[in-house]
């Protein structure tokens, strides 16, 4: 089955710096690979997410990576703000509707001002 | 688009009671809903993944007579907690995939305390 690792556990950034948060997956059939940010208390939200036939999307300040050789991808935050710390979570599927998603342990992200 | 709720937010219980949890899509049919459970401070562990019109599967080590789960429509999943103990308090959150689709969406999630 898949196994997802993230790292690093928790990051803190001054405002306006750049975070990069590292996941690495086992599985060479997962195709479908989101980040979700989760406020304390509060549900998932997806971020961003990318498929396997492209290697780089943007969103404004969010990027994500995916390297399929290496079977690793990263989420980019660019011009951090303090409204961006909360946990970050990569996940990993299969894609195939219905396939669920195995999480990274998830990264505490603190933006100091 | 792709709203999930979850009802109720919030349950305290007594331990030995049930407790039911629903899960909606509210604009959106979704085949398969997923079942989480998330510890302080942990990531997300998938319990079980509910499938519309047919059993649940669930993962390992989640026991599937203590939750029951019911996928009766393309937009109703519930979680029933049978004989609650202290040890299952949690914080619950179903998920919902538009069929189809990958993209998953989460519901606000269900705060159990079993006292």
């Amino acid at each position: 089955g898949e196994n997802v690792e993230q790292h690093p556990s928790t990051l803190s950034v001054q405002e306006g710096d750049s975070a990069v948060i590292k996941c690495t997956y086992s599985d060479s059939a997962s195709n479908y690979f989101p980040w979700y940010k989760q406020e304390l208390g509060k549900r998932p939200q997806l971020i961003i997410d990318i498929r396997s036939n492209v290697g780089e999307k943007k969103d404004q300040r969010i990027a994500v990576t995916l390297n399929k050789t290496a079977k690793h991808f990263s989420l980019h935050i660019t011009e951090t703000q303090p409204e961006d710390s909360a946990v970050y979570f990569c996940a990993a599927t299969p894609g195939e509707y219905g396939n669920k998603l195995v999480f990274g342990a998830g990264t505490i992200l603190r933006v100091k001002s | 688009g792709a709203v999930v709720s979850q009802h109720p937010s919030r349950v305290i219980c007594k331990s030995g009671t049930s407790v039911k949890i629903e899960c909606r899509s509210l604009d959106f049919q979704a085949t398969t809903m997923f079942w989480y459970r998330q510890f302080p401070k942990q990531s997300l562990m998938l319990m079980a993944t509910s499938n519309e019109g047919s059993k649940a599967t669930y993962e390992q080590g989640v026991e599937k007579d203590k939750f029951l789960i019911n996928h009766a429509s393309l937009t109703l999943s519930t979680l029933t907690v049978t004989s609650a103990h202290p040890e299952d308090s949690s914080f619950y959150i179903c998920s919902a995939s538009e069929t189809g689709v990958d993209r998953e969406y989460f519901g606000p999630g269900t705060r159990l305390t079993v006292t």
